[in-house]
């Protein structure tokens, strides 16, 4: 079975631009996360669909933050403007039920 | 404030050894606890997961144990190898809402 894919894996920016990722999940699974993991920390949620509602965005930024997942699949997280703190490791998961999570590789990002 | 603490922060041992990591978490109520092993640069992969009524549960030289009464986990590792290096993050599930409370995870070198 293929994993979650994301990409890209590095991303450099300087603060104030704006920067996307995006995720492929596991087929079949409904439920997507965004995670933003700083080093040292344990992964944080920002996002977490079902399907493509939203369940649980509570700690998502909303004023530079955004998500989306069109047509229940893929997803895009998206910044705009960046900040220096926003350096960090964004990771995606999906699930299905309440099976593990399993995770994707990350995009790490550095803000200049 | 559900919350899940970890310890050490950081352990050193030679191959061949065993090691114990902690988990204390004040999540309630509970609804399952789940140790995830996080190799640098890749996302985080299910060890074990363990619901109320589990106190032990193995996966090869990984074992977990969990006492819900006290509020803690171990993740005991047996005959360590040099890939056992990486963090271990310990996840706790509150029944409520099933957010998942991660904690900040113990780095793990293993040296030959």
């Amino acid at each position: 079975e293929a994993g979650v894919a994301q990409s890209p894996r590095y991303k450099i920016i300087e603060k104030r631009q704006s920067v996307a990722f995006w995720c492929n999940p596991i087929s079949g699974h409904a439920t997507l996360y965004w995670y933003q993991q700083i080093l040292g920390q344990g992964p944080k949620l920002l996002i977490q669909f079902q399907n493509n509602g939203v369940v649980d965005d509570s700690q998502l930024p909303k004023d530079r933050f955004s998500a989306e997942r069109l047509k229940g699949v893929d997803s895009t997280l998206k910044i705009q403007p960046a900040k220096l703190e926003d350096s960090a490791v964004y990771l995606c998961a999906s699930s299905l039920g309440d099976q593990p999570q399993h995770f994707g590789d990350g995009t790490r990002l550095s803000i200049l | 404030k559900n919350q899940v603490e970890q310890s050490p922060q950081s352990l050193i041992i030679l191959e061949g050894k065993n090691c114990t990591l902690q988990c204390n978490y004040t999540v309630s109520p509970f609804s399952n606890l789940r140790w995830y092993k996080q190799d640098t640069g890749r996302g985080p992969v299910s060890l074990t997961i363990m619901t109320f009524s589990e106190n032990t549960k193995s996966n090869g030289r990984y074992t977990a144990t969990l006492d819900a009464d006290t509020k803690q986990s171990s993740l005991h590792i047996t005959a360590s190898q040099l890939s056992d290096s990486a963090s271990y993050i310990c996840v706790v599930s509150a029944m409520s809402n099933y957010q998942l409370i991660w904690g900040a995870g113990t780095k793990l070198i293993i040296k030959p």
